[in-house]
């Protein structure tokens, strides 16, 4: 596609309940990243993929969060037992080459915990 | 780890003015600075970037500075517009992650 595609854009989920963030990346983009953002704050990263391969999961918060790309392409960001503090705006991007050189954003998904 | 300091979080100016906000990062090994600008319910949006090996780019109304030894840079809007009125966010790339600025909301009065 023309751009980074995040599905769905709001999410209102109950504390507790698990939910899936879907990111479709600029076809043929090797590199994807997941950022989390909260209200007013700059994004804070979460993971990078390379191809199907995360090499970096450092920024995740807890295990609750888990991230995968199965075929090198779309990937899913899985949240579980959601709590209030995971309220944000989940970001994906992508870029053509390895590293962080020329990303393109997602307009992301808004996730709010009630 | 990397740490990103920008200032100011506010900036308000008229119309054709200039308008410039700077960053600081910790980590000297960081070695390129993407600048983002992003409007109400949308992502980021790349405007501008610079490597290490450069002090200064431009591209029409925007330039971003860097000096290596100092661990600052700074973005120039010259002759601002309404629709420049935005977020804007600085950035360092440290081992294939970018972290981020607080961000700066830019208002331009017309």
């Amino acid at each position: 596609g023309a751009g980074v595609s995040q599905s769905p854009r709001y999410k209102v989920a109950k504390r507790g309940q698990d939910v899936a963030l879907r990111c479709d990346p600029i076809s043929g983009h090797v590199s994807l990243f997941w950022y989390q953002q909260a209200l007013g704050q700059g994004p804070e990263f979460l993971t990078y993929f390379q191809n199907e391969a995360q090499l970096d999961k450092s920024g995740l918060p807890s295990d609750r969060f888990f991230a995968e790309r199965p075929e090198g392409s779309v990937s899913t960001l899985k949240i579980q037992r959601t709590q209030q503090e995971d309220s944000a705006v989940y970001l994906c991007a992508s870029s053509l080459a390895a590293g962080t050189y020329g990303y393109t954003f997602g307009s992301g998904t808004r996730l709010t915990v009630v | 780890g990397e740490n990103v300091e920008q200032h100011p979080s506010t900036l308000s100016v008229q119309e054709g003015d200039s308008a410039v906000i700077k960053c600081t990062y910790s980590d000297s090994a960081s070695n390129y600075f993407p600048w983002y600008k992003q409007e109400l319910g949308k992502g980021p949006q790349l405007i501008i970037d610079i490597r290490s090996n450069v002090g200064e780019k431009k591209d029409q109304r925007i330039a971003v500075t860097l000096n290596k030894t100092a661990k600052h840079f700074s973005l120039h809007i010259t002759e601002t517009q309404p629709e420049d009125s935005a977020v804007y966010f600085c950035a360092a790339d440290n081992t294939d992650k970018l972290i981020f600025g607080t961000g700066t909301r830019l208002q331009v009065f017309p």
